[in-house]
């Protein structure tokens, strides 16, 4: 069985640009989140993806947006990055948006300079 | 959301049990407690979770107290690869819309150290 997978491992962009980072969910699992860490802090929820539609949103702005396919791999977009947006961005899957256990990719560390 | 409250760090010896307390007094009775760990930059790893009883499986036992409000954390033999922030979570029913969605909700976790 093959774990959560994200790409890529580790992304360099300056301030204004824009960004996209991909998922891969676990095998036969349909619900994604998002997650993002700064340094020294637990993960911060960005939001859901069920079924290809967002299942709801933590407290970060619009600017952060993203996707779902029919495979139920996912992607994370940030536009007009700034320099907070600095952090680990961690994808996790579970088997359904009712169930329990969320498994984590490794992450993606991304800098903005 | 309800709120959990870990130390901020614990030392353990190699081969003793490492015993991490999480207190949650504000917890509903039909919420989850759950544990992960996360080992410098990488993602958190699942390792156990319960609603009431005690549990136990191959990496640890979870303690839930009969009122729900602390549970403890036991890693039977620590080793040097469990030297890791461990968080205690309780999983929080939310959504957009009906039915049972789920999110959680991650505080600044315990840092374990198990020395040699």
């Amino acid at each position: 069985e093959t774990g959560v997978t994200q790409s890529p491992t580790h992304l360099i962009k300056t301030r204004g640009q824009q960004v996209t980072l991909r998922c891969s969910s676990q095998s036969g699992h349909n619900t994604v989140s998002w997650y993002q860490q700064a340094l020294g802090q637990g993960p911060q929820f960005i939001f859901q993806y069920y079924r290809e539609e967002e299942n709801g949103r933590g407290n970060f702005p619009p600017r952060f947006s993203g996707l779902q396919f029919p495979n139920y791999s996912s992607e994370l977009n940030v536009n007009a990055l700034e320099l907070d947006d600095s952090a680990l961005y961690l994808c996790a899957s579970s088997l359904d948006r009712s169930t329990d256990t969320q498994y984590f990719g490794p992450g993606t560390r991304l800098t903005v300079l | 959301d309800a709120k959990t409250t870990q130390p901020p760090s614990m030392d353990c010896a190699e081969g003793r049990a490492a015993n991490l307390p999480c207190n949650h007094s504000t917890i509903s009775g039909n919420e989850y407690v759950y544990w992960y760990r996360q080992i410098h930059s990488q993602g958190p790893q699942y390792i156990i979770h319960g609603l009431k009883n005690n549990e136990t499986n191959e990496m640890a036992s979870l303690i839930i107290t009969e009122d729900r409000k602390s549970s403890t954390l036991i890693l039977p033999h620590a080793t040097l690869r469990d030297t890791a922030v461990y968080y205690c979570i309780v999983r929080v029913r939310w959504g957009n819309s009906g039915g049972s969605n789920y999110k959680l909700t991650f505080g600044k976790g315990t840092l374990l150290t198990v020395n040699p």
